[in-house]
């Protein structure tokens, strides 16, 4: 089975501050990671994703991730928080080993309130 | 311009009065799937299909059906609506297989009452 938990609800960050979004996973293999931004009345838009290789994957719009296969965490971070970047942010996980099409498991979401 | 189409984007309907949610994408992508999110769930799958003719039951199956005739369509069908259904769905398609993004529709949200 594989599973996703994002511990924190909602993080609070004043502009201009760094921004992390926690996420951690569970799979029995290796896992293929993401992380999907939602802002309102709007679907899931890809942010970056880890396959293999470097630990620190860049993304879109400045977030980056850094994979922790010892500590199986897959945090999403962007150094210089934007008032724009509020939105809602989901982590993702697919155990290499499961056969099941491409069916991905989520975590339940990160709302992120970045202040003027 | 890529993208993934669902209708409607709203409706509120009644229990039992049977209703189909349309998606529909031009990217030419194999897979297909539907979610439902709900608060503090996230995204659960409920059907997926790896091509025409091709689908199989994600998480959360029940009380819906899909089919996939054509390549670029992929619908969910309610036969009987519950109100347990009433959430936010979206659709989603995508090239090959899990290591690949997915694209996202911008969401039907239902109200069964």
């Amino acid at each position: 089975a594989q599973s996703v938990a994002q511990p924190e609800d909602q993080v609070n960050v004043a502009e201009g501050n760094p921004l992390t979004v926690k996420c951690t996973y569970s799979v029995s293999g290796n896992p293929y990671l993401f992380w999907y931004v939602q802002y309102p009345n709007r679907g899931l838009q890809f942010l970056l994703k880890y396959i293999t290789g470097d630990n620190l994957v860049k993304g879109s719009y400045g977030f980056e991730a850094e994979f922790n296969k010892s500590q199986t965490s897959f945090h999403l971070k962007k150094p210089s928080a934007l008032v724009s970047d509020s939105a809602l942010y989901f982590c993702a996980v697919r155990d290499m080993n499961n056969n099941a099409g491409n069916m991905l498991t989520f975590g339940g979401g990160t709302r992120v309130m970045v202040k003027p | 311009e890529a993208q993934v189409t669902q209708n409607p984007r709203y409706l509120i309907t009644v229990t039992g009065k049977k209703l189909t949610v349309t998606c529909s994408q031009n990217m030419n992508h194999e897979y297909m799937s539907w979610y439902r999110q709900d608060p503090g769930l996230g995204l659960r799958q409920i059907y997926y299909s790896m091509n025409v003719e091709v689908t199989d039951k994600g998480d959360v199956p029940e009380g819906y059906k899909v089919s996939r005739k054509e390549k670029r369509n992929f619908p969910l069908i309610l036969e009987s609506p519950s109100p347990n259904q009433t959430s936010l769905y979206f659709c989603a398609s995508s090239f090959g297989g899990g290591r690949v993004a997915q694209h996202f529709g911008d969401g039907t949200r239902l109200s069964i009452l």
